[in-house]
């Protein structure tokens, strides 16, 4: 198994809504991200999980709230999104070690807040 | 922020013709990796590169490791209709784990 997969690939939600969005990995890798990507922009990156701990967050507002469950599973938790907050959500793994090499990416998950 | 400059930031080519595309940073990288992405579709690693000066082909794509570390270049050989797509250049440097710095994307268009 190859892939990072993501669930929902889209999600319409209101503004008081509170959604979750899902990542899957089974490549063995031990850091996974979260990134937000806007049409034709590259992805911006929101929090890194290394060995399931929290490693990075880009100062990303408390309405976005990363959960690691384990070594498989990653989850973005959403409460109070704004409508600017529409986008691309981006899962990602790569291993750990020298450089975290050879990021590899999900299809993503197109988030439409109303 | 951003650190990379990638150009050119679109191309509209004829199918059949050869592609090239570079990044530059002012900052030295240890590994550049370049992306495709089609429309509402995550990116897809093309080439990973991890020694200055390495040059490494996948299929009709050819990338390399700029000698100064400061760059990188992906050409495309032979354009086919489905090279369509935004392609990114990413470089990560060895202070800042867990990072990948992107390049602002080219933007390439194929026509038959």
């Amino acid at each position: 198994d190859t892939e990072v997969t993501q669930t929902p690939k889209h999600l319409v939600m209101g503004m008081t809504n509170k959604k979750s969005l899902k990542c899957e990995q089974h490549m063995g890798h031990r850091a996974m991200y979260w990134y937000k990507q806007k049409a034709k922009k590259p992805p911006e990156l929101m929090f890194v999980y290394s060995y399931e701990k929290l490693s990075i967050n880009e100062s990303v507002p408390s309405r976005f709230s990363p959960e690691c469950p384990n070594s498989s599973l990653l989850n973005l938790h959403l409460h109070a999104l704004q409508p600017e907050d529409s986008a691309l959500y981006l899962c990602a793994s790569s291993e750990v070690g020298t450089s975290y090499r050879s990021r590899v990416f999900g299809p993503g998950t197109r988030l439409t807040v109303l | 922020g951003q650190q990379l400059n990638q150009s050119p930031q679109s191309m509209f080519i004829q199918e059949g013709e050869d592609v090239s595309m570079n990044c530059t940073s002012s900052s030295i990288f240890n590994t550049w990796l370049w992306y495709k992405q089609d429309p509402g579709e995550g990116p897809v690693l093309l080439i990973a590169l991890y020694k200055a000066g390495e040059l490494t082909s996948n299929g009709r794509l050819t990338a390399q490791f700029g000698i100064t570390r400061k760059d990188s270049f992906l050409n495309i050989s032979a354009s086919i209709p489905s090279d369509v797509g935004i392609y990114f250049c990413a470089g990560q440097r060895g202070s800042t784990l867990g990072r990948l710095y992107f390049g602002r994307g080219t933007q390439l268009t194929v026509w038959p």
